[in-house]
């Protein structure tokens, strides 16, 4: 069974950073694209970037292009978050989530996901 | 970007009665290179990530039950639960995957 395991969460002062972390097992990691979705408490889910299998595309949203930025480890199994500038509409729930392929634009598992406050 | 629009945004259903829940794209997501349309529908229950339920507007994952049905096509899609059960109460969200931005459907809340 497909296992994706979020770390990294935790509160931070705006214009701060952190990097989340999503470790995956349980699957041939390199062949599938990778995302981050996140979902603000009590909103619903929103899409935040995309690594495809090797690593050579990304996609971001618009609110988080030029502050964000994923990356992935095909010999580590992880893919990565790195978030800086970070702003209190930032906070929420990031679950990671595997695409159906290697650019896939679905998710067809999750991670239970790690919270990130932004808060003074 | 595409602009997915989904209602109600909440609905309570007797148990064993249907209910149906609509999406709606700004653009058409039916591929004309193969005829598929890029819509998926998930499922999350309280303090839980969401599930896929299907994909391809119509294809439901396995294991998922039969009681969901995904129709549709181009920018009109609805999701049915044919029979609701205690265990579907849930939010339930659609997505278009056929361009980036990747986007959602605000969101269903089904109640008994």
């Amino acid at each position: 069974q497909v296992q994706l395991v979020e770390s990294g969460g935790g509160v931070v002062q705006p214009g701060g950073s952190l990097r989340l972390s999503c470790a995956a097992s349980k699957f041939t990691f390199s062949n599938y694209a990778m995302h981050w979705v996140r979902q603000a408490p009590g909103k619903g889910l929103e899409w935040v970037t995309i690594i495809s299998s090797d690593g050579s595309k990304k996609y971001y949203t618009d609110s988080v292009r030029g502050r964000f930025t994923i990356s992935r480890d095909n010999s580590e199994n992880t893919v990565f978050l790195q978030m800086n500038r970070l702003r209190a509409e930032d906070t929420a729930v990031y679950y990671c989530a595997r695409g159906p392929a290697p650019m896939g634009y679905y998710f067809e598992y999750w991670g239970q996901g790690t919270l990130v406050t932004v808060s003074s | 970007d595409i602009v997915m629009t989904q209602f109600p945004e909440s609905l309570a259903v007797s148990l064993g009665e249907r209910a149906t829940i609509n999406c709606k794209s700004s653009q058409n997501i039916l591929s004309s290179s193969n005829n598929k349309n890029y819509l998926t529908w998930y499922q999350q229950k309280p303090g839980q990530p969401p599930k896929l339920l299907i994909s391809w507007a119509s294809t439901r994952e396995s294991g998922v039950p039969d009681r969901f049905i995904g129709s549709g096509s181009g920018t009109d899609f609805t999701l049915t639960i044919s029979s609701l059960q205690a265990e579907d109460v849930a939010a339930y969200y659609c997505q278009q995957c056929y361009t980036a931005p990747l986007t959602f459907g605000q969101g269903t809340k089904v109640e008994i």
